[in-house]
């Protein structure tokens, strides 16, 4: 089944501790998406790549870090400076290229981060 | 002002109605319009794109107003399945869509 997989579902971080957020998808896209969700609110884009060895910071980067080594393998790293990382963590994935169905981005299942 | 707002609700309808949410945008160069749907602690997944046209799949109605900036979801006949939020996303030109806050629904026997 082709899909995008988020691992672990939960996670649970100390202060002053890194945490990284798995991300794989086999679905051949290209681009790449990482977003944060607090409860009753919109998603926020932390940040994207549209291909691999790239990637491009959104609207709330700060504190967290990414790489895309692999172009099916997207991670999130929350770095101890981010103060407030309690949140839904979902990634996504689309592809790139002319016509309305690059715009759409497909979601893995979310990893929920805690702090201890 | 948000790039993309919407109603927060909730609403709260019996079996069978007729509802609607509307969502209005503040980039006129937006170019692609979806809904997606958000059950409570899961992941969205696209309901449906948006046609400058409009658009119907089943009971669901999708309009675009480009000259108001808006768009909107009609559902017909509402299921106590359709009970989620509703979240409304634009493609305003960047990169990476925009994803409104949500608009609950909650359909009642």
């Amino acid at each position: 089944d082709g899909g995008i997989t988020q691992s672990p579902k939960y996670l649970f971080r100390k202060e002053g501790q890194n945490v990284t957020l798995s991300c794989e998808q086999n679905l051949n896209h290209d681009a790449m998406y990482w977003y944060r969700q607090d409860p009753g609110q919109g998603l926020r884009l932390i940040y994207y790549s549209q291909i691999v060895n790239d990637f491009q910071k959104g609207d709330i980067a700060e504190g967290y870090s990414v790489s895309r080594e692999k172009k099916e393998s997207f991670p999130l790293t929350v770095t101890s400076a981010q103060k407030n990382p309690t949140a839904f963590y979902l990634c996504a994935s689309s592809i790139t290229g002319a016509g309305l169905a690059k715009n759409i981005q497909y979601f893995g299942a979310g990893t929920r981060l805690s702090v201890l | 002002r948000k790039e993309v707002e919407q109603d927060p609700g909730p609403f709260n309808v019996p079996e069978g109605a007729t509802v609607a949410f509307n969502c209005t945008y503040s980039n006129s160069a937006s170019q692609s319009f979806f809904w997606y749907r958000q059950d409570c602690r899961k992941e969205p997944k696209l309901l449906m794109s948006v046609y400058s046209s409009g658009n119907e799949d089943g009971r669901f109605t999708a309009q675009l107003n480009r000259a108001s900036q808006y768009i909107s979801l009609l559902i017909r006949d509402s299921k106590l399945s359709d009970s989620a939020t509703y979240l409304c996303v634009v493609n305003t030109g960047r990169r990476a869509l925009t994803f409104g806050s949500g608009t609950r629904l909650q359909v009642q026997p």
